[in-house]
């Protein structure tokens, strides 16, 4: 079993404000996806990270793959409402073609 | 284009019905995934299928039998659930194939059980 730890599994902050989820895993993977979901909605692929040390930034959002590719962290700078969701990470091991989920983020910005 | 659809997008059934859920994708993807998830917690792998033929059974009860008649096609037929199945269905597709691997997801199916 490759588990994936998120933290926090809960936030809930002020419009405006920075955060910083984080993935974590003793499991080294091939590549690694953030998710955003709304509530009765399907994941959306946000972004895929493949090599160790790589940053991807979309928009206000910033991703970071681990040197080791164990883990990721996801930045939100000045965080809008329109970010609510839970955030999932998910690892692929690059052998087979299952995934692996981490825990989740249920992130809630307030107006 | 990178889009998975699910049919339907909302359904009830009652613990005697048999009824089936429907995923479609057209961008060459050679595998297919069925989950549940439940609120606010991450999806639950039900079952994989990689160039049509079923790969991974997460020991899934025997009241949900999937199907993929083809590679742009899969299905999920229900029957005789229980209402402790009430959750959301989603469907996901990947290129499976090398290391750089991602997944997509459909919009999923609330599926209440009665």
């Amino acid at each position: 079993t490759q588990l994936l730890e998120q933290s926090p599994q809960f936030l809930s902050i002020q419009e405006g404000e920075n955060l910083t989820v984080y993935c974590n895993s003793s499991s080294v993977f091939s590549s690694l996806q953030w998710y955003r979901q709304e509530p009765g909605e399907g994941p959306v692929l946000l972004v895929t990270v493949v090599t160790g040390g790589e940053v991807k930034k979309l928009k206000r959002l910033t991703f970071q793959f681990g040197d080791a590719r164990k883990d990721s962290s996801l930045h939100i700078t000045a965080a809008q409402p329109g970010d609510t969701g839970l955030y999932l990470c998910a690892g692929a091991p690059g052998v087979g073609n299952q995934f692996y989920f981490g825990t989740g983020t249920s992130l809630t910005v307030i107006p | 284009d990178t889009e998975v659809t699910q049919t339907p997008k909302h359904l009830v059934m009652g613990m005697t019905n048999k009824k089936s859920l429907k995923c479609e994708q057209h961008m060459g993807h050679r595998a297919m995934y069925w989950y549940k998830q439940k609120a606010k917690k991450p999806p639950e792998l039900m079952f994989v299928y990689s160039y049509e033929k079923l790969s991974i059974n997460e020991s899934v009860p025997s009241r949900f039998s999937p199907e993929c008649p083809n590679s742009s096609l899969l299905n999920l037929h229900l029957h005789a659930l229980q209402p402790e199945d009430s959750a959301l269905y989603l469907c996901a597709s990947s290129p499976d194939r090398g290391p750089y691997n991602e997944q997509f997801f459909g919009p999923g199916t609330r599926l209440t059980v009665l």
